[in-house]
């Protein structure tokens, strides 16, 4: 099966600096990979998303990036704020029937003032 | 989180008894999903269901059943507690089958089990 591995485990960061986490994955097939963000207390919340077919996606000051021959993916955040402070997380997964997402292990990201 | 509550939010219960989470949407989407989140071992799938009465095993199943008899709720038993299963537990749902479709998360249940 799929196997995701994240790193770093934890990252701190100053105000204002840029963070990357980054992901590899196993199986060639997947083509499917979302990034999860979990605030204290709370349930993982998506955040931002990216297909095999394509190379990378911004949305504000976050933008994803996929090596497809590598199989690794990469989450950055620009002009990092104090409420970027979080776990984050990455997943995998092949479209179709009986596919599920396959999680990394996640990411503490700690944003000083 | 709009749209997926889960109860109870918290309970601590002894080792041996029986304990039932719920998960409850309002989203009427197909795809359920429960998961355990430990440290140092991210989110790991318990059991999945694509539909009413129609379950199916995750990666660390032993131990839990799971029920979905309505659309909008997916129950979680653990038959008989034990220690290792001392955890937080999130319910997810999708549109649509895992590949191309994000989850939307429950706020989780922690549960510990003396």
């Amino acid at each position: 099966g799929e196997n995701v591995e994240q790193h770093p485990s934890t990252l701190s960061v100053q105000e204002g600096d840029s963070a990357v986490i980054k992901c590899t994955y196993s199986d060639s097939a997947s083509n499917y990979f979302p990034w999860y963000k979990q605030e204290l207390g709370k349930g993982p919340q998506l955040i931002i998303d990216i297909r095999s077919n394509v190379g990378e996606k911004k949305d504000q000051r976050i933008a994803v990036t996929l090596n497809k021959t590598a199989k690794h993916f990469s989450l950055h955040i620009t002009e990092t704020q104090p409420e970027d402070s979080a776990v984050y997380f990455c997943a995998a997964s092949k479209w179709g029937a009986g596919n599920m997402l396959t999680f990394g292990g996640g990411t503490r990201l700690m944003v000083k003032p | 989180d709009a749209g997926i509550t889960q109860s109870p939010r918290h309970k601590v219960t002894e080792t041996g008894t029986p304990v039932t989470l719920r998960c409850h949407q309002t989203e009427n989407h197909r795809y359920m999903y429960w998961y355990r989140q430990d440290p140092g071992h991210g989110l790991r799938l318990i059991h999945y269901s694509y539909g009413v009465k129609d379950t199916d095993k995750g990666e660390v199943s032993d131990g839990y059943s799971v029920s979905r008899s309505k659309t909008e709720d997916f129950l979680l038993t653990l038959e008989s507690a034990t220690s290792s299963q001392t955890s937080v537990y999130f319910c997810a749902i999708s549109e649509g089958q895992a590949g191309g479709y994000g989850y939307t998360f429950g706020s989780g249940t922690r549960l510990t089990v003396v």
